[in-house]
């Protein structure tokens, strides 16, 4: 079956520094893939997503490309802010079913 | 446009009661999805509704159910609560764009 695997947490960076997440995915066919964040104590938002190969998805300052040959869709941005401090998880989904998602990664931002 | 809206925000039960979660989509979404979310293990495909029906279920036993009313709305039942069943519960809608779900803010299950 599907699966997404990221790199585990927490992950904690000074203001300003470049963050990376690393995700991987196992899937048949052709999936979409997300990245969506938590903030503390609310609901889950779509942060990204890139719904081909090689497209690559971007939204306040975080970008992921979407590889097919690596089978992967690593979130970057060169420079995180205290307010992105959140959970952030990465999933697939191969369209009208469920969405498939990653054990999440924790990200603190210090000041 | 209103967002999805998940009632109650908290909940607390006993073990082996029953708890009802509820859930209403945006406007315009037919789709309804349940995930589970519980410490340490990730986001949990639930069950998907479309168009009133059940359409797949995740690896959760029959004790969790729902149903999906004619304005689309949605309802989990956990019948025979266990402690393991604390968790947050997140519901999801979509509209006609296949891939892309909308989450509400979730409901706090607490089973003592």
């Amino acid at each position: 079956g599907d699966s997404v695997t990221q790199m585990e947490g927490p992950v904690t960076l000074s203001e300003e520094a470049f963050l990376t997440i690393n995700c991987t995915y196992t899937a048949t066919g052709y999936p979409s893939l997300f990245w969506y964040v938590q903030y503390p104590g609310e609901g889950l938002q779509l942060l990204l997503k890139a719904t081909k190969a090689d497209d690559k998805g971007s939204n306040k300052g975080f970008e992921a490309t979407y590889r097919k040959e690596t089978t992967s869709f690593h979130l970057e941005k060169g420079s995180v802010q205290v307010s992105d401090s959140a959970v952030y998880f990465c999933a697939l989904t191969g369209g009208y079913q469920k969405v498939t998602f990653g054990t999440g990664t924790k990200l603190q931002v210090i000041p | 446009e209103a967002g999805v809206t998940q009632s109650p925000t908290h909940l607390i039960k006993t073990r082996g009661q029953q708890a009802t979660l509820r859930c209403s989509p945006i406007s315009g979404h037919t789709s309804v999805y349940w995930y589970q979310q519980a410490l340490g293990l990730g986001l949990q495909f639930l069950l998907w509704y479309d168009e009133g029906e059940e359409r797949n279920r995740g690896n959760f036993p029959p004790r969790f159910s729902g149903r999906q009313f004619p304005n689309y709305s949605s309802e989990l039942n956990v019948n025979a609560l266990e402690l393991e069943d604390s968790a947050l519960y997140l519901c999801a809608s979509r509209g006609q764009t296949p891939y892309e779900q909308y989450f509400g803010p979730g409901t706090r299950l607490t089973v003592t």
